[in-house]
Order: C-alpha cells, then structure tokens, then sequence
C-alpha cells in the first residue's frame, strides 16, 4: 500500500523559512516522479513544484519559483521542499502526492497533508 | 486556465450531474477529475478525459477533448456529495480547475 507522510509544518513568521519532508513507502520511490501540491483554507487546489524520479528536472508554480525549491533523496525514499521568504498568502495545506508514471502528470496517491500557517 | 462551472449544482440523490470544465486552450484528452470529501485528500477518479481510475464505480464518467470536458455522475448516491476538480496535464504548469460543489 502507499503511504505518503509529510511533517515540518507548522508556523512562520512572514519572510521565514520552513522545510517540509515527505516519508514514502510501498512503492519503489525511485520510479516516480513527485509534487508538492497545496489548498490553502477553504480553496482549490494548486500545484506547486515537481522533480522527475533519477534526474535532476524540477518545475514551479510562477507563485513560488526562486523562493521554494524540491528535492528527493531515492536513497531514503524521502522529498522536501525548502521554502524560502515565506508569504501570508502561502499559508494552505501541503500535499505530497505521487504521479502515476514519470511521464503521466497527474496523481494517483497523496499524503495527508501537513499545515502551514505564515503570520505575524 | 481551467474554468468549472457551475461552482455550486445542488441535486437529490438518484439525480444525474453534470459537471463542466474549460481550457482556455487546447490540452488534447490530458485531463484529470478528482473527487475531494471535506477533511480529506483528493481521489483521483478520472483520467486522460474518460479512463475512470482503479475502483471507481460505472456511475462516474469522463468526455470531452480539445477544451471542453464533462465528468457526470449518472445516478447520485450520498457518497458523492463532494468538490470535484479537474486538472491538466497537458503542459507546465500543471494546473487544477476552481471545483465544482455537488450539495444535497
């Protein structure tokens, strides 16, 4: 069964920073491309980032390009996203959520979430 | 862009839904519709326009190509009262739709 587990949320201070991990398992982690998707409180849903399973291609959201950043260690079967000048308006759950192939960009398996709350 | 409409559809159980989504430009059949109860994570119950995913029942169904897409539900049942989303995959950036409201 796939489990997808995030942690490192919490609250922040706007312009601080936050690392979010999420733990993957019952699948071969390293086949899999992987993003981050978000909803922030009573909204929709918007992606975020991407990072392709063995190489090194990432993707952002325009919201958040040059401030958030992704990354994977196959090793540990592990995905973070280190996020930078955080804003209020980046408050919302966190998703991480599996795609269904490297090449088929949409998600058959997501985490809970973990909270993100960005205020003074 | 994808626009859904209408952002609220209040129907009984055993009624049929219709749900729309629009692409401000062409996505081919790269697209997906997922299902999101209140406190939980989205399901994903259609893909590719009209594939339904592993253990999604028959009363759920995709069309469309190009820019226009319907996901319908053909006989409601309380399970499916939910916010329905769709999203492309056509290109960078992937993006999700506004969602549909389906309410008793």
């Amino acid at each position: 069964e796939v489990q997808l587990l995030e942690s490192g949320g919490g609250l922040v201070q706007p312009g601080g920073s936050l690392r979010l991990s999420c733990a993957a398992s019952g699948f071969r982690f390293s086949d899999y491309a992987m993003s981050w998707v978000r909803q922030a409180p009573g909204k929709g849903l918007e992606w975020v980032s991407y990072v392709l399973n063995g190489l090194r291609t990432t993707y952002y959201a325009d919201s958040v390009r040059g401030r958030f950043t992704i990354s994977r260690d196959n090793s540990r079967d592990t995905l973070d996203l280190q996020m930078n000048t955080l804003r209020a308006e980046d408050s919302a759950i966190y998703y991480c959520v599996k795609h269904v192939s490297s090449w088929q960009h949409f998600f058959d398996s997501w985490g809970q979430g973990t909270l993100v709350t960005v205020s003074s | 862009v994808l626009t859904q409409s209408p952002a609220t559809l209040s129907l009984s159980p055993g009624e049929r839904a219709t749900l729309s989504c629009r692409a401000s430009q062409s996505v081919n059949t790269f697209l997906a519709w997922y299902q999101q109860k209140p406190g939980q994570f989205p399901r994903l119950l259609i893909y590719d326009a009209s594939n339904r995913a592993t253990g999604v029942p028959t009363r759920f169904s995709g069309s469309g190509s190009g820019t226009d897409f319907t996901l319908t539900i053909s006989s409601l049942e309380p399970a499916d009262f939910a916010v329905y989303y769709c999203q492309h995959y056509y290109n960078w950036p992937l993006t999700f739709g506004g969602g549909t409201k389906v309410e008793i």
